[in-house]
């Protein structure tokens, strides 16, 4: 299986502040027929579902706030949050697609407010 | 709307069995693959298993193979997980999503369920 990591576990940061997680796979998810990454950015409030974000590394799913953004390619990516504000308090997981059928998540990282 | 609602979690003891279901809406079932997504208490998100958009095809986690069986009702737009020889680490929030794309299925989930919670305790 692919293992995904994500740094830092948590981190709080002051409102209208930059928000950046980090995540590694244990190898490429990029694939190379097709240039694309098969990494995926979710956001999981408390009591409700997980919401992705983001997926093929960079491109925002419909209606989510223009703040998130995937970069990254290969082994490294970074979703930021340029502006935080107060509902972005939440789990971010990344997850792997490359690996079909055996997805795989990373940890979680949990964003606060300072 | 675009809809997922799970059903069927509850209390059952170490070695049994229960069922799950989630009821899809909105969106065309029959055209989708269908993913099961766990969080056990305190845990990260762990997937568990996915139906391909035809049923044809399903893959599991290496964690519950062999236990648990995904299957689904496209005349009922309906996804479900059948739990069997339960263990207390299966307890957790079970959550069906839905594939983001058409056909088999890509990986990426873009439509989640609220969730249904499995306690297996003696």
């Amino acid at each position: 299986d692919i293992v995904m990591t994500q740094s830092p576990d948590s981190l709080a940061v002051s409102l209208g502040e930059r928000a950046t997680i980090d995540c590694k796979s244990s190898q490429s998810v990029l694939y190379s027929s097709n240039n694309l990454n098969y990494l995926a950015w979710y956001q999981h409030k408390s009591g409700q579902p997980p919401k992705l974000l983001v997926y093929w590394a960079s491109t925002r799913q419909s209606g989510v706030p223009d703040r998130f953004s995937g970069s990254g390619s290969g082994t490294n990516f970074t979703l930021t949050i340029s502006s935080l504000q107060a509902e972005d308090v939440a789990l971010y997981y990344c997850q792997q697609y490359y690996n079909t059928p055996s997805l795989t998540f990373g940890g979680g990282t949990k964003v606060e407010i300072k | 709307q675009v809809q997922l609602v799970e059903s069927g979690g509850g209390v059952v003891q170490p070695g049994g069995s229960l069922r799950l279901s989630c009821a899809a809406s909105g969106f065309a079932f029959s055209s989708f693959g269908m993913h099961w997504v766990r969080q056990a208490p305190g845990k990260g998100l762990e997937w568990v298993a996915v139906s391909s958009y035809d049923g044809t095809k399903t893959f599991y986690a290496d964690s519950v193979k062999g236990r648990l069986t995904v299957s689904r009702d496209s005349s009922k737009n309906t996804l479900f997980l059948q739990m069997n020889s339960l263990r207390p680490e299966d307890t957790a929030v079970y959550y069906c999503a839905k594939d983001l794309s058409s056909g088999d299925y890509l990986g990426a989930m873009d439509i989640w369920g609220r969730g249904t919670k499995v306690t297996v305790s003696s």
